[in-house]
């Protein structure tokens, strides 16, 4: 069956570190993939994506990485900041087919 | 642009009694989808709407259901409420039929006594 799942469920750093969630999924059909940022009380929000003919993409402050032959998925935060805590969810996606969540991984940045 | 619009915010209800939640897509977005998230289980897909077609629906009971209008809006509907139902829905909206950069609205929080 299809899963997507996180290793770690809490990550805890330091203020200025650079943190990095996993996350392994195991459906290789799948086409897409998204992280998700979740502040209590809020809707996710959208992060950043990757298609998976894709290895890498980065925009403000994160990365994400898409290793296809161990179906693994990352996100980098450079320069962690207190804002940054949340709980960070991956999500895989196939063609004309839904969102796939992970169970999500807590962050929690100290000053 | 406004975002995601879901209301009400919150509500409560009691077992047996039935609710109506609504969703206002992104200005332009064709798709909707709906998750229910809980402690336990996380964000479970619900349903999925495309230009007012279920495309797909997710493992939940047929006292889950939900319809989208020519608007894009979207509701769904929980009938003969449990005390399982209490949980944050979510709506979705995507201006792609892939649900690429799917984004979230605020969700209502649902609470079944």
């Amino acid at each position: 069956g299809e899963s997507v799942g996180l290793h770690l469920p809490t990550l805890s750093v330091q203020e200025g570190d650079n943190s990095i969630i996993n996350c392994a999924y195991s459906n290789s059909a799948s086409d897409y993939f998204i992280w998700y940022k979740q502040e209590s009380g809020k809707g996710p929000q959208f992060i950043i994506d990757i298609r998976s003919n894709m290895d890498k993409r980065q925009g403000q402050r994160v990365t994400v990485l898409l290793n296809k032959t161990v179906k693994h998925l990352s996100l980098q935060i450079a320069a962690t900041q207190p804002g940054d805590s949340a709980v960070y969810f991956c999500a895989e996606n196939r063609r004309y087919s839904t969102l796939t969540f992970g169970k999500g991984t807590m962050l929690l940045v100290s000053p | 642009k406004a975002g995601v619009t879901q209301t009400p915010r919150y509500l409560i209800k009691t077992r047996g009694q039935q609710v109506t939640l609504s969703c206002s897509p992104i200005s332009g977005h064709r798709s909707v989808s709906w998750y229910q998230q809980t402690p336990g289980q996380g964000l479970q897909f619900l349903f999925e709407y495309f230009s007012e077609t279920q495309r797909n629906k997710g493992n939940f009971p047929g006292r889950f259901s939900g319809r989208q209008f020519s608007n894009s809006r979207s509701e769904m509907n929980v009938s003969t409420l449990e005390l399982g139902d209490s949980a944050l829905y979510l709506c979705a909206s995507s201006s792609t039929e892939w649900n690429t950069e799917a984004f979230f609205g605020q969700g209502t929080r649902l609470t079944v006594v």
